[in-house]
């Protein structure tokens, strides 16, 4: 077990609705990561988090936004939900400045858009 | 576009026999690499990890080398056992982690 915990586990969503995912990190890190991962590929980056802010993002437009708290726990929101962002969400935690490609990934959110 | 790529989507291999996963990139200015593990059902799970510096890379019955001439890295597993049954994907450190698709890897007992 990594530590990072990730919820909800799996939600269902209809189109134009808006989503939330929460993500605890593990104990001692204070960096966030988030990817989405659509069946059969490999996770796509969507942005990081470091001391609150965003640092770092992929391909992903506005309407994915996250927030990263003092706690270093985290959370990505997504609006105008669209059938194509049904996928595995998943949430990773690390340490900044650790010059490792190691990180930490919970288990994370299915999200099912009808 | 990625710039990390598996060259199977899948590979099984015979219980205790060795597995090897191939994966290529394209950018020669890529310096370091990693090999992750997804079970079904959860996150990606680190194995091990090479910097261009070296071309060979050894853990616990894993193996990673890396060809910089041909731009391509391998991850070698050693007596397969049951429960090396995953998806793998080669990534390489780009300001972020950068994923390929994953190779599915089936025991065959």
């Amino acid at each position: 077990e990594t530590g990072v915990t990730q919820s909800p586990t799996h939600l269902i969503k209809t189109r134009g609705q808006q989503v939330t995912l929460r993500c605890s990190s593990q104990s001692g890190h204070n960096t966030v990561s988030w990817y989405q991962q659509a069946l059969g590929q490999g996770p796509q980056f969507i942005f990081q988090y470091y001391r609150e802010e965003e640092n770092g993002r992929g391909n992903f437009p506005p309407r994915f936004s996250g927030l990263q708290f003092p706690n270093y726990s985290s959370e990505l929101n997504v609006n105008a939900l669209e059938l194509d962002d049904s996928a595995l969400y998943l949430c990773a935690s690390s340490l900044w400045h650790a010059n490792t490609g190691e990180l930490f990934f919970g288990e994370g959110s299915r999200l099912t858009v009808l | 576009g990625e710039s990390v790529g598996l060259h199977l989507p899948t590979l099984s291999v015979q219980e205790g026999d060795n597995s090897i996963i191939n994966c290529a990139y394209s950018n020669s200015a890529s310096d370091y690499f990693i090999w992750y593990k997804q079970e079904s059902g959860k996150g990606p799970q680190f194995i091990i990890d090479i910097r261009s510096n070296m071309d060979k890379r050894q853990g616990q019955r894993v193996t990673v080398l890396l060809n910089k001439t041909v731009k391509h890295l391998s991850l070698q597993i050693a007596a397969t056992q049951p429960g090396d049954s995953a998806v793998y994907f080669c990534a390489e450190l780009d300001d972020k982690i950068i994923f390929g698709k994953g190779t599915r890897l089936h025991i065959l007992p």
